[in-house]
């Protein structure tokens, strides 16, 4: 069976700061892959960022970036120079292959 | 990546009665999903929908509870049967052909209020 671990609730940063969302996984499988989501109050589940566990380089974009320790089974979120329009709950999932594993979220506040 | 067109996006019923939640998906799709998200938590897999076969649930789910049909691959619904104000939740449906690429898209979920 695959866990997820959020141990962060809740986490507030002022605008234009940068912010580390921390995730935890649990899998006996080798080939997977580490997703983090972001739902705002719209309820619309968004892609963030996506990392394949072979790859060894820590995925990009923009203002988004993961630190991916497989061995230690760690992937953080740190989303740099945050924005008003950031706040929102963000998920880590994890998917081995096909189905996902969902974490319990961090609501992130982002203060004017 | 495939977009996800779920409706209805909002609706509150009557205990006892059944409510039927669909999504059509603007391409095809090898995979699709059902959710169950409680207030202020996570997602829960409910059931793999599979194209024309019988859907896989997930423990603690049941067909006679949910059942679900995916006439196609860019089709599927998913039926609340019998509600209970305990069925009160966002259900989301979720799709994914390369996900490995894309990764999974969702539907805008549907607001289910049982009174």
């Amino acid at each position: 069976a695959q866990t997820v671990t959020q141990s962060q609730p809740e986490m507030s940063v002022q605008e234009a700061e940068t912010v580390t969302l921390s995730c935890t996984y649990d899998t006996s499988e080798n080939n997977y892959y580490l997703f983090w989501y972001k739902q705002p109050p719209s309820r619309q589940m968004i892609l963030v960022i996506r990392q394949e566990a072979y790859k060894q380089q820590n995925a990009t974009e923009n203002r988004f970036s993961v630190n991916f320790q497989k061995a230690a089974k760690s992937f953080s979120l740190k989303i740099s120079d945050s924005q008003l329009g950031d706040t929102a709950m963000y998920f880590c999932a994890l998917s081995v292959p096909e189905k996902l594993t969902f974490g319990t979220g961090t609501r992130l506040t982002i203060i004017p | 990546s495939a977009v996800i067109s779920q409706k209805p996006s909002r609706d509150i019923c009557q205990r006892g009665t059944s409510l039927t939640i669909q999504c059509q998906v603007d391409s095809q799709v090898t995979m699709m999903f059902w959710y169950r998200q409680q207030p202020g938590q996570s997602l829960t897999l409910i059931a793999t929908a599979n194209q024309g076969s019988e859907a896989t649930y997930e423990s603690g789910f049941v067909i006679d509870k949910f059942p679900i049909s995916r006439p196609n691959l860019t089709f599927s619904t998913l039926t609340v049967s019998n509600m209970s104000p305990e069925d009160s939740s966002i259900y989301l449906c979720s799709a994914a052909s390369q996900f490995t690429t894309y990764g999974y898209t969702f539907g805008s979920g549907t607001r289910l209020t049982v009174v």
